[in-house]
């Protein structure tokens, strides 16, 4: 059982914008602005798509961008592409010095 | 080019223990923690621990604290990750991801490790 909380599943249209909450606790992402966001596609390993709440790394698109506030950080996929189908999963740090997941949000592009 | 390659797939019995190895290439090893992740077929990911791969400093997930330790050889810029007292429940892919982004657990991901617990 994941101590973060994310929607199961989020469809949207090709060229949509859609947003992926993450719910903690003041222990982790209200906490802390260590918030990963993660892509991966079935049989793939995962991929980080935000960290640091807001940052993204070298070689990702500008459509993906990341909040936070309170205990809740949100990833925003805006012009949704059909590469963009696939799970999300956020992370964060916790005040334990461990790291906690999401139980992963199923993106579809209708 | 940074990798991490990791041991290949192993079946054991419940009650058992499993050792998987992941070798970095392609940066300087003790610079970087590393993570390990599993994944249980058709399930979300569950994080571990993490290693200082420097001085072996580790931090484990309260639930599997007493079952899983995680060390490294710097010789062979090599970690392992230890899980004992196997249950069916952790068959699963585990993933070891090298933090290369602060408080981010994983900038670069290995293949993946399938471990089956079987009877």
């Amino acid at each position: 059982q994941s101590a973060l909380t994310q929607p199961a599943s989020v469809s949207e249209s090709l060229g949509q914008s859609i947003t992926i909450s993450c719910t903690g606790t003041s222990s982790d992402i209200g906490y802390y602005n260590c918030v990963s966001w993660f892509q991966q596609h079935p049989g793939k390993a995962p991929k980080v798509m935000i960290y640091n709440v807001t940052n993204r790394p070298s070689g990702i698109s500008n459509r993906f961008s990341g909040s936070k506030s309170g205990n809740t950080a949100s990833l925003t996929i805006s012009g949704l592409q059909d590469e963009d189908e696939a799970d999300y999963y956020c992370s964060s740090y916790t005040t334990r010095n461990t790291y906690v997941f999401g139980p992963g949000t199923k993106v579809t592009v209708l | 080019q940074v990798q991490l390659v990791q041991s290949g797939a192993e079946v054991k019995n419940p009650g058992a223990s499993v050792k998987v190895s992941c070798k970095a290439s392609g940066y300087t090893f003790t610079s970087y923690h590393i993570h390990w992740v599993r994944q249980a077929p058709g399930q979300g990911l569950e994080w571990l621990g993490i290693m200082n791969c420097g001085n072996g400093d580790t931090s484990y997930a309260q639930r599997f604290r007493g079952r899983v330790t995680m060390t490294r050889d710097t010789s062979t810029n090599t970690a392992y990750m230890d899980l004992s007292r196997l249950r069916s429940e952790d068959t699963a892919l585990y993933y070891c991801a090298r933090e290369g982004l602060t408080f981010s657990p994983g900038d670069i991901w290995g293949q993946g490790t399938m471990v089956t617990v079987f009877s």
